[in-house]
């Protein structure tokens, strides 16, 4: 595998249901980011995460859990969600978690959640 | 605060040349940034400008006018596969990019 990998690419869950997304980088980079991103509207930033330490929770509903276990694997954690959350979840990584300088992010191909 | 503008879609044709224009506000800058993402795809990195001027890197190429806010990814000798979206990105606080809502670019033949 190279790059930037995340599991599911689709997934359709209740409200009531606990789910976690996975994502994998095989790059080498220290920061760890969630986006999400839904029609019409800008990517929007969840969660940053550098040397495996959260950095930026930009206002995320509690109901998003993010996991940083070592600096290569990112999860989600799920529960409880509502309709509109539904949308493409998307992981990226970077050498660092410096958004200046032309240090730029890979991203996964993405989850796309649906809420029902 | 942040704010970035981008023409929501635009069309064009194939072997034909296409200006997406980008403005920003942004408190401090650190550069900016050009993405491209095809239906269902992830975004892909295209350019990085931080200096005033054109930056060319084949048939795309990128420019910058850090007085003006403004930015623009010109790309020449338009192909089929070049249809996507367009994303503008800022940086700030030095650790998020902050993404505009994309242009969609449609190339027909």
């Amino acid at each position: 595998e190279t790059g930037v990998t995340q599991t599911p690419r689709h997934l359709v869950m209740g409200m009531t249901n606990k789910k976690s997304l996975k994502c994998e980088q095989h790059l080498g980079h220290n920061a760890m980011y969630w986006y999400k991103q839904s029609a019409k509207k800008p990517l929007e930033l969840m969660f940053v995460y550098n040397f495996k330490e959260q950095t930026e929770n930009n206002s995320v509903p509690s109901r998003f859990s993010p996991e940083c276990p070592n600096s290569s694997h990112l999860f989600l954690h799920l529960h409880t969600l509502q309709p509109e959350d539904s949308a493409l979840y998307l992981c990226a990584s970077s050498q660092e978690a410096v958004a200046s300088g032309s240090d730029e992010q890979f991203f996964g191909p993405g989850t796309r959640l649906t809420v029902l | 605060g942040q704010n970035i503008d981008q023409p929501t879609e635009m069309t064009a044709t194939e072997g034909a040349i296409v200006q997406i224009n980008c403005t920003y506000q942004t408190s401090g800058f650190n550069g900016l940034f050009w993405y491209q993402q095809h239906a269902g795809e992830a975004p892909t990195f295209l350019s990085y400008n931080v200096l005033d001027g054109l930056e060319e890197k084949g048939r795309f190429s990128s420019f910058l006018s850090r007085s003006k806010g403004y930015s623009y990814l010109l790309l020449k000798e338009l192909q089929m596969k070049d249809s996507a979206s367009y994303l503008c990105a800022v940086p700030y606080n030095t650790d998020k990019l902050i993404f505009g809502t994309g242009t969609r670019l449609q190339v027909f033949p």
